[in-house]
């Protein structure tokens, strides 16, 4: 079985660029899941997608971060402009399509993103 | 608000040493707990869980058992290999996954 799929791996922007960063979860999984790690922390949510709805993105900063999930497969995470503190790892996840809490979430192997 | 504490590192153990990381956790309602581990170069990955007090989560050797009266989840393993060495974090899930800030282990032969 296929894994959560990420790219790019690594991006390097100056700062006030924008970027984005693409995700394909887990066939037939319904939940996704983006979130920040910053270097030396653990992963923070960003937002989370049922299907192609928004069920929680209360820590997601709008003013320069959106998302979308068309369609309820594919996502795409933005950022414009990036600042120097967007610097870190973005991860995207998948799970089941019941979207408890007590479920396993699959992630994806990260894009490592660097703002200078 | 929700979170979760762990025990600082790095760790660094010889190889079939007794390992121990102590995670507790603060939440409103009874939260699933969760251990992920993040090998080198590799993406996050699910280790154990365990979705009620009491529970018991085990793979690969290692356990934690919820603890809803110390509202914690230290993870243990018996004799840790060098292959252990990863970074560990436990997280919890009420209304969404929290993590905690991870603690990297090292295991020397």
């Amino acid at each position: 079985e296929a894994g959560v799929a990420q790219s790019p791996r690594y991006k390097i922007i100056e700062k006030r660029q924008s970027v984005a960063f693409w995700c394909n979860p887990i066939s037939g999984h319904a939940t996704l899941y983006w979130y920040q790690q910053i270097l030396g922390q653990g992963p923070k949510l960003l937002i989370q997608f049922q299907n192609n709805g928004v069920v929680d993105d209360s820590q997601l900063p709008k003013d320069r971060f959106s998302a979308e999930r068309l369609k309820g497969v594919d996502s795409t995470l933005k950022i414009q402009p990036a600042k120097l503190e967007d610097s870190a790892v973005y991860l995207c996840a998948s799970s089941l399509p019941s979207g408890r809490a007590s479920d396993t979430q699959y992630f994806g192997p990260g894009t490592r993103l660097t703002v200078l | 608000g929700n979170s979760v504490t762990q025990m600082e590192g790095p760790v660094t153990l010889s190889e079939e040493a007794f390992l121990t990381i102590n995670c507790t956790y603060t939440a409103t309602g009874y939260p699933s707990l969760f251990w992920y581990v993040q090998y080198p170069g590799e993406g996050l990955q699910l280790l154990l869980k365990a979705t009620k007090a009491d529970d018991k989560g085990s793979n690969k050797g290692f356990e934690a058992t919820y603890r809803k009266e110390t509202t914690s989840f230290h993870l243990e393993k018996g004799s840790v290999q060098v292959s252990d060495s990863a970074v560990y974090f436990c997280a919890q899930g009420a209304q969404k996954l929290v993590f905690g800030q991870g603690t990297r282990l090292t295991i020397n032969p």
